[in-house]
């Protein structure tokens, strides 16, 4: 089965690095995707890996992959107040019809 | 620019009425479908559509229908609304493909619509 688990809840302090963690079950899936949604609006594509892939660098973002473990990182540099969000991990089935599985997204309060 | 459009922003209705909640894309895309998310849950899917007048159910399909008469609209219908259906509803497209291909699987969302039942 798929399920997708991630930590409902990550406080930092403006300029220090943000982590966020998630786990996924199911080994076959192909994309793993990080989502944010800013208050009030949908959710937005941050970054995303292909599987065969262990790391993915955009800017302030790092994201890590270890198949092995079913563990997917958001690491965010220098952290600012704007990034305070919930964050979705999902993971992608190999189908066409590109459906996917959500964590329950962990809020990240960013303060002063 | 892309964009999904949730002609609702935020809507109050009563228990036992009919509530449609519309959503249109402009990117041409062959896959819709419907969320609806509520805290401490996450997102769950309640249906999707891969082409017009097609409709697969989700995870937690009961109490909603959806209509899809044409490729740029698909609808969500609450046929009796309860106020266990109070919730923020997402609506996302997706081109279709293959994930190895080009189309990376990405969804893009509306901005959502939230639904209070009374």
């Amino acid at each position: 089965g798929e399920d997708v688990e991630q930590s409902l809840f990550l406080s930092v302090r403006e300029g220090d690095s943000s982590v966020i963690n998630c786990t996924y079950t199911d080994s076959s899936s192909t994309y793993l995707y990080w989502y944010k949604q800013e208050p009030g609006a949908g959710l937005q594509l941050l970054t995303y890996i292909f599987s065969n892939m262990d790391m993915k660098q955009d800017q302030r973002l790092t994201v890590l992959l270890n198949k092995k473990d079913k563990h997917l990182s958001l690491r965010i540099a220098d952290t600012q107040t704007g990034d305070s969000a919930i964050y979705f991990c999902a993971e992608s089935m190999p189908s066409g019809y590109s459906t996917l599985t959500f964590g329950k997204g962990t809020m990240l309060l960013v303060s002063p | 620019d892309v964009k999904v459009t949730q002609s609702s922003r935020y809507l109050v209705k009563r228990t036992g009425e009919k509530v449609f909640l519309e959503c249109v894309q402009d990117m041409d895309h062959e896959n819709m479908f419907w969320y609806r998310q509520d805290p401490g849950l996450g997102l769950r899917l309640i249906y999707f559509s891969y082409d017009v007048k097609m409709k697969e159910k989700g995870d937690i399909p009961e109490g909603y229908s959806v209509s899809r008469e044409k490729k740029e609209r698909f609808s969500l219908i609450l046929e009796s609304a309860s106020t266990n259906q109070t919730s923020m509803y997402l609506c996302a497209s997706s081109p279709q493909g293959s994930l190895a291909g080009a189309n990376t699987g990405e969804l893009f969302f509306g901005e959502g619509s939230r639904l209070t039942v009374l």
